[in-house]
C-alpha cells in the first residue's frame, strides 16, 4: 500500500529556535498533503492543507507565520515551526491523499508522526 | 460544522471478548465514514470505510455499518485479540469540493490475555 514517511520522529529544541519536519510520499504522488496536531487524549486537529505548487490553506486559529508549510514537489511537504515555544510541544502528523486514476478513493495515508519537545 | 463523537475509553477487554466502539456524527450532505487505527508507536492507518448509507465496511474481523437514520458508524469485532490493542479513530469526510476529514477523539483499546 501507499507509504508516507515523516522525519524526524522525535526532536527536542530550545525555545526560540525553528524546527523543520518533512513529510514524503514514497510510492505515489500527493498533490495534497495535510498537517495535523495531536494533543494528549485529544483528536487530531487539522492545521493546514498543503497543495503542491501553491500556498497552504490554514484552518482558523492556526498562525500562518508560526507554522510555515511548503509543498515544493508532488512527494514532499515540510512544516517549519518558527521561534518554537514550550506550548508548541506536541505530536505533529502529516497525511497524504491517494487518488486512484479517474476516481477519488478518499483514503488518507499517514506518516508516523513527529514528537516535538520545546525546552 | 461537521463533528464526530466517540467514546473516549480506555476500553479494557479480555481476549476473545466482543468489542463495540460507538461513533456518531454530525454532517451536512452524505459524508464518507472511516475507522482508522493507530498502533503503539506508529502512524494512523485505515481500518475500514463506508461511502454511503447501509454500506458495511469490514477488515481484519472488524465491521461497521453506515446508519444514516441514527447517524452512527459503530465499530464491532466478535473476538478481540491482544494484537488489536491500539487507538481507534472514527472519522468522516464531507462530500463536495473541499473534502476535509474530521476525526473523533480516539478510543484506546487494551486487550489483556
Amino acid at each position: 500500500g501507499a507509504v508516507v514517511s515523516q522525519h524526524p520522529s522525535r526532536v527536542i529544541c530550545k525555545s526560540g529556535t525553528s524546527v523543520k519536519i518533512e513529510c514524503r510520499s514514497l510510492d505515489f504522488q500527493a498533490t495534497t498533503m495535510f498537517w495535523y496536531r495531536q494533543f494528549p487524549k485529544q483528536s487530531l486537529m487539522l492545521m493546514a492543507t498543503s497543495n503542491e505548487g501553491s500556498k497552504a490553506t490554514y484552518e482558523q486559529g492556526v498562525e500562518k507565520d508560526k507554522f510555515l508549510i511548503n509543498h515544493a514537489s508532488l512527494t514532499l511537504s515540510t512544516l517549519t515551526v518558527t521561534s518554537a515555544h514550550p506550548e508548541d510541544s506536541s505530536f505533529y502528523i502529516c497525511s497524504a491523499r491517494a487518488w486512484a486514476e479517474g476516481a477519488n478513493t478518499g483514503e488518507l495515508f499517514f506518516g508516523e508522526g513527529s514528537r516535538l519537545t520545546v525546552l | 460544522g461537521n463533528s464526530v463523537t466517540q467514546m473516549e475509553g480506555p476500553v479494557t477487554l479480555s481476549e476473545e471478548a466482543f468489542l463495540t466502539i460507538n461513533c456518531t456524527y454530525t454532517a451536512t450532505g452524505y459524508p464518507s465514514l472511516f475507522w482508522y487505527v493507530q498502533y503503539p508507536g506508529e502512524g494512523l492507518q485505515l481500518l475500514l470505510k463506508a461511502t454511503k448509507a447501509d454500506d458495511k465496511g469490514s477488515n481484519k474481523g472488524f465491521e461497521a455499518t453506515y446508519r444514516k437514520e441514527t447517524t452512527s458508524f459503530h465499530l464491532e469485532k466478535g473476538s478481540v485479540q491482544v494484537s488489536d490493542s491500539a487507538v481507534y479513530f472514527c472519522a468522516l469526510m464531507n462530500s463536495g469540493g473541499y473534502q476535509k476529514v474530521t476525526f473523533g477523539i480516539g478510543t484506546k483499546l487494551q486487550v489483556i490475555p
